[in-house]
């Protein structure tokens, strides 16, 4: 079954420090997500990105956030410069049609970000 | 601001149980709404839902939507631990195609043997 691949599974970094989140979403989907959930709280969208755009983009998503996709295949999250409150898990997520089948969205398996 | 409540926020029950999960919603543009069933990490697709009344089964699993009322349930019967999990459910609306899905807190469902 085709699955959303996220790297790294976790890592920790200074705050103030750049990181860089990757995903492969699924080969044919067009629409991809990134949402973050935090310790203990609900799962928050944070943008979409369709056409080599963003779609949408939540409060949350402010200047320190941007995304790319830079070859086709990869789908970064860059934090410009992480604070504590960034700590949390980051789903990448992938859809074919916007999630207008019966899949849905895919989700890959997350990358627990630690801000130091 | 869109909105996803579920209830009950944590149950406990034993194996051979019946459970039925609740999610309410209040959003612009409602698109489909889908429940996902998470263990440790990532959550898992269970089912989605787009027109009221018409029930969606997998299994012992089954979900039905009612756009009127706006709200759906998630029924598990002959639970198992392996059932064990957060359930949550998550609401797809707005204007575009591909528009953000907003989630509910997440049912947290332990099934004990």
């Amino acid at each position: 079954e085709p699955e959303v691949t996220q790297t790294p599974s976790h890592q920790v970094t200074q705050m103030g420090q750049e990181v860089i989140l990757r995903c492969v979403p699924i080969s044919n989907h067009l629409y991809f997500y990134w949402y973050r959930q935090i310790l203990g709280q609900k799962v928050e969208f944070l943008v979409s990105f369709y056409n080599n755009e963003i779609s949408e983009k939540s409060e949350i998503f402010d200047d320190q956030f941007s995304v790319e996709r830079p070859d086709g295949s990869n789908f970064t999250l860059k934090i410009r410069s992480t604070k504590l409150e960034d700590s949390a898990m980051y789903f990448c997520a992938s859809s074919a049609t916007g999630g207008y089948t019966n899949y849905g969205y895919t989700f890959g398996s997350g990358t627990r970000l630690t801000v130091v | 601001e869109d909105k996803v409540v579920q209830s009950p926020l944590s149950l406990v029950v034993h194996e051979g149980d019946t459970v039925t999960l609740n999610c309410s919603y209040e959003v612009t543009n409602f698109r489909s709404l889908l429940w996902y069933k998470q263990e440790k990490k990532a959550p898992t697709f269970l089912f989605m839902l787009t027109s009221s009344g018409i029930e969606k089964k997998s299994g012992r699993l089954s979900s039905i939507l009612d756009k009127k009322e706006l709200f759906s349930i998630l029924n598990i019967t002959a639970t198992q631990t392996g059932d064990s999990a957060i359930y949550l459910c998550a609401v797809g609306a707005g204007e575009t195609s591909g528009s953000r899905l907003t989630f509910g807190e997440g049912t947290q469902l332990t099934v004990n043997p």
